[in-house]
């Protein structure tokens, strides 16, 4: 198994524009997870989904942050427009059930570096 | 406020020797614990996830450990190898409402010297 991909895995753009992360999970895991990691602030969680439908997108900073599970395998984290404080490595991360329980294993992605100049 | 406090920030180690990092988190209520070891430039991976009634879980040389009472968890690591040298992150789990919610330690940067 390939296991979660993500791209692109690095990403420089100027403030103001578009950015587009994207996120294919481990096929046959039913929920995937956003999280953004920065020196500060250390691991957070943005939004998760389970069977394509967000569950909880109480950790997305701000109104210019969305993402979308259209099918099984496949997300967008959407940035617009950027800032240079969104500056941070974002994760994507998927597992068999809810990824939360005793059970759950959570399986990263390397990441995407977005610096936003 | 729901926590997690991770001790040391960082840690410098030779080769072959023993080390333990700390855990203490006022999460309530409890549902697991987890550890994550994080290779510079890359994702996290699980390496253990410990509910409320386990006290000790290893996985190789890593052997977790915790104290649901005083809200302290570790993570002892033998003999250490070159390959070691990585973040070590502890994510509490617990539920409200409905869902699970994750609150994660920044880590401790652990660095193995030849």
């Amino acid at each position: 198994d390939a296991g979660v991909i993500q791209s692109p895995r690095h990403e420089v753009t100027e403030m103001g524009q578009e950015v587009t992360l994207r996120c294919k999970p481990i096929s046959g895991h039913n929920s995937l997870f956003w999280y953004r990691q920065t020196m500060m602030r250390g691991l957070e969680l943005l939004i998760y989904f389970n069977n394509n439908v967000p569950i909880d997108d109480s950790g997305m900073p701000e109104d210019r942050f969305s993402a979308k599970m259209p099918n099984a395998s496949f997300s967008t984290l959407k940035i617009q427009p950027s800032e240079p404080r969104d500056s941070a490595v974002y994760f994507c991360a998927s597992s068999l059930a809810g990824g939360q329980g005793e059970g759950e294993t959570q399986y990263f992605g390397p990441g995407t570096r977005l610096l936003v100049l | 406020k729901n926590q997690v406090e991770q001790s040391p920030q960082s840690l410098i180690i030779l080769e072959g020797k023993n080390c333990t990092l700390q855990c203490n988190y006022t999460v309530s209520p409890f549902s697991n614990l987890r550890w994550y070891k994080q290779d510079t430039g890359r994702g996290p991976v699980s390496l253990t996830i410990m509910t409320f009634s386990e006290n000790t879980k290893s996985n190789g040389r890593y052997t977790a450990t915790l104290d649901a009472d005083t809200k302290q968890s570790s993570l002892h690591i033998t003999a250490s190898q070159l390959s070691d040298s990585a973040s070590y992150i502890c994510v509490v789990i617990w539920y409200g409402g409905s869902q699970g919610n994750l609150i994660f330690g920044k880590g401790t940067k652990l660095s193995v010297k030849p």
